[in-house]
């Protein structure tokens, strides 16, 4: 059965800071895996989808990369600001029927101004 | 732009009540799924359907039901509402598995549930 980790579970930085969260699966048979942001009390928002073939993504100040081998993805944040301050999830899709998606637990993210 | 969007972002309903959440999408995706978030417990998948009229069990179907007569929406069914399941509840949607490798998933933004 597939377990998704995330490390830390909570995350406090000054602004400015570059920081890296991670995530470990255990099983390396997956199509996808997707970061995700959510704020206090409101709905997940995909930041970045990383096929199975890639070895990274980049959206603005955020970059992902994928280790499928290792069971290993970190999304690292440049110049981290208050606005970051979110819930960061990560998923992986996997081949089974439905392809659903596992989820960690999330890592809390502070920035302090 | 909103592409997956929930009908109501809080709902307070009584105990024993028949109550329905909907979901619907405009990215004519073929899957569609329901979830629930609880402190402590992450998301867990409720109910998914690959397909219009089409529904396979989550982890945790017990006391819900759904509905998708259409391929754009998908309706989450409280049966009798219990205390127990006052959470967040999240829908979402993704292209077909033969598209799973390109495709991630799209939330909406949520329905926090209070039964009372």
């Amino acid at each position: 059965k597939q377990e998704v980790t995330q490390i830390p579970a909570a995350l406090s930085v000054p602004e400015g800071e570059n920081l890296v969260l991670n995530c470990s699966f255990t099983d390396s048979a997956i199509y996808n895996l997707q970061w995700f942001r959510q704020d206090p009390g409101k709905g997940l928002t995909s930041l970045l989808l990383i096929q199975s073939s890639q070895r990274e993504q980049t959206s603005g100040r955020l970059n992902a990369s994928l280790d499928k081998s290792s069971g290993r993805s970190t999304l690292y944040i440049a110049a981290s600001q208050p606005g970051d301050s979110a819930t960061y999830l990560c998923a992986v899709r996997q081949g089974e029927y439905g392809n659903k998606l596992v989820f960690g637990a999330g890592t809390i993210l502070r920035v302090k101004s | 732009d909103v592409k997956v969007t929930q009908s109501s972002r809080y709902l307070v309903k009584r105990t024993g009540e028949k109550v329905f959440l909907e979901c619907v999408q405009d990215m004519d995706h073929e899957n569609m799924f329901w979830y629930r978030q609880d402190p402590g417990l992450g998301l867990r998948l409720i109910y998914f359907s690959y397909d219009v009229k089409m529904k396979e069990k989550g982890d945790i179907p017990e006391g819900y039901s759904v509905s998708r007569e259409k391929k754009e929406r998908f309706s989450l069914i409280l049966e009798s509402a219990s205390t127990n399941q006052t959470s967040m509840y999240l829908c979402a949607s993704s292209l077909a598995d033969r598209q799973a490798l390109q495709s991630g998933y799209t939330f909406g933004s949520g329905t926090r549930l209070t039964v009372v």
